[in-house]
């Protein structure tokens, strides 16, 4: 089955800084990489997702990159802010044709004022 | 917000006692989803289900049972607490293949229970 590995655990910015979040995958068939925002007290939130077709997409302040060949992807916080402080989630479906997604283990990022 | 309600929010009971957690949807959704999430493990897999009386275990279901008689409520239960059932449940609901053609997963607000 398909295994997600999560990093880094902890990550602490200073207000304005950028944010690094990586995520590699197992299945070279998984084809949907979503990233969820949980904050404290509250379920996870789909923050962006992005298709094995596609090699980057960017909201706003967030971007999601992905390289197929290595079996990774990130997500991209840039001029961090305080409310971007939360537990963020990356995922991995779609190999063998699975709609179920496989977690990883979480980022707890912590935006200092 | 998805129109996804789970109750109860929170609940304290005893070791060996039975519990039915809640799910509602109002998506219309076919796929449900119940995790556990513990510090460390992230979120879990217990069940789900892809359409009504249609279930499947997930990575972590000893201990627990799922059930299903209408697409808008799947329903989790301990059949006899213990104390290592202790965590925070989430539903979640997909409807895989729709107009995004996506397997996102949108969350419920989350169950706290506590096994003494």
């Amino acid at each position: 089955g398909e295994n997600v590995e999560q990093h880094p655990s902890t990550l602490s910015v200073q207000e304005g800084d950028s944010a690094v979040i990586k995520c590699t995958y197992s299945d070279s068939a998984s084809n949907y990489f979503p990233w969820y925002k949980q904050e404290l007290g509250k379920g996870p939130q789909l923050i962006i997702d992005i298709r094995s077709n596609v090699g980057e997409k960017k909201d706003q302040r967030i971007a999601v990159t992905l390289n197929k060949t290595a079996k990774h992807f990130s997500l991209h916080i840039t001029e961090t802010q305080p409310e971007d402080s939360a537990v963020y989630f990356c995922a991995a479906s779609g190999g063998g044709g699975s709609y179920i997604p496989t977690f990883g283990r979480g980022t707890s990022l912590i935006v200092h004022p | 917000d998805a129109g996804i309600t789970q109750s109860p929010r929170h609940k304290v009971t005893e070791t060996g006692t039975p519990v039915t957690l809640r799910c509602h949807q109002t998506e219309n959704h076919r796929y449900m989803y119940w995790y556990r999430q513990d510090p460390g493990h992230g979120l879990r897999l217990i069940h789900y289900s892809y359409g009504v009386k249609d279930t499947d275990k997930g990575e972590v279901s000893d201990g627990y049972s799922v059930s299903r008689s209408k697409t808008e409520d799947f329903l989790l239960t301990l059949e006899s607490a213990t104390s290592s059932q202790t965590s925070v449940y989430f539903c979640a609901i997909s409807e895989p293949g729709g107009i995004r053609l996506t397997d996102t997963q949108y969350f419920g607000p989350g169950t706290r229970l506590t096994v003494l």
